[in-house]
């Protein structure tokens, strides 16, 4: 089974639809995150959670917003979805503790939403 | 903020080596990633460096120099299943990740 699952994987929608993408992780880590990535750019920050309590806004959070409902689930919801918002959406996960290796903090990344709005 | 640089494409031949360079400016350093992305998929973690140097791990290896904001990813003995997108981040003294846009590696036969 999959570490980090997105639903749903592929989504299209109509301008000014409120939407709504759900991520779970069973990795049991504590940081989770919302990115999108468009052809030619690289992935951007959207919002970001550290803990159940703690949602951080990212490079790009206009138009968007994000629920942390538990430790294994985040949430990201478009109020009322635009064209410019369609793109690939990616849920990742990070522990920060000390791991083998040396790899602390290292984001593992969903399969992804592919989004359309048209 | 950060401002981080990767060539857009690269090609070589089955068998090969490729280096792909990547240089940033960043407002803060707190670790390099580089991730293999293929076409519609995840990004998978490939190696991560914070101090100077190189690590190796097996047909990759990647190195970090911190005084000159420069690190390279190198791929030894290229198979066709190395096609993909390449890309470095670097994690600000917040960890938080930046990315740069990915340098696409076609490997021909």
């Amino acid at each position: 089974d999959a570490d980090v699952t997105q639903t749903p994987r592929n989504r299209i929608t109509k301008t000014g639809k409120r939407i709504m993408l759900e991520c779970s992780q069973t990795k049991g880590h504590d940081r989770m995150y919302w990115y999108r990535q468009d052809p030619g750019l690289g992935l951007r920050l959207i919002y970001y959670s550290f803990d159940v309590k703690d949602i951080n806004k990212g490079e790009i959070s206009d138009g968007y917003s994000v629920s942390r409902q538990a430790q294994a689930k985040f949430s990201l919801s478009l109020e009322s979805a635009i064209p410019n918002q369609t793109a690939l959406y990616f849920c990742a996960t990070s522990d920060f503790g000390l791991a083998g290796g040396g790899d602390v903090d290292t984001q593992y990344f969903g399969p992804g939403t592919r989004l359309t709005v048209l | 903020g950060q401002n981080i640089d990767q060539p857009t494409e690269m090609t070589a031949t089955e068998g090969a080596i490729v280096q792909i360079n990547c240089t940033y400016q960043t407002s803060g350093f707190n670790g390099l990633f580089w991730y293999q992305q293929h076409a519609g998929e995840a990004p998978t973690f490939l190696s991560y460096n914070v101090l100077d140097g190189l690590e190796e791990k097996g047909r990759f290896s990647s190195f970090l120099s911190r005084s000159k904001g420069y690190s390279y990813l190198l791929l030894k003995e290229l198979q066709m299943k190395d096609s993909a997108s390449y890309l470095c981040a670097v994690r600000d003294g917040d960890y938080k990740l930046s990315f740069g846009a990915g340098t696409t590696v076609t490997v021909r036969a």
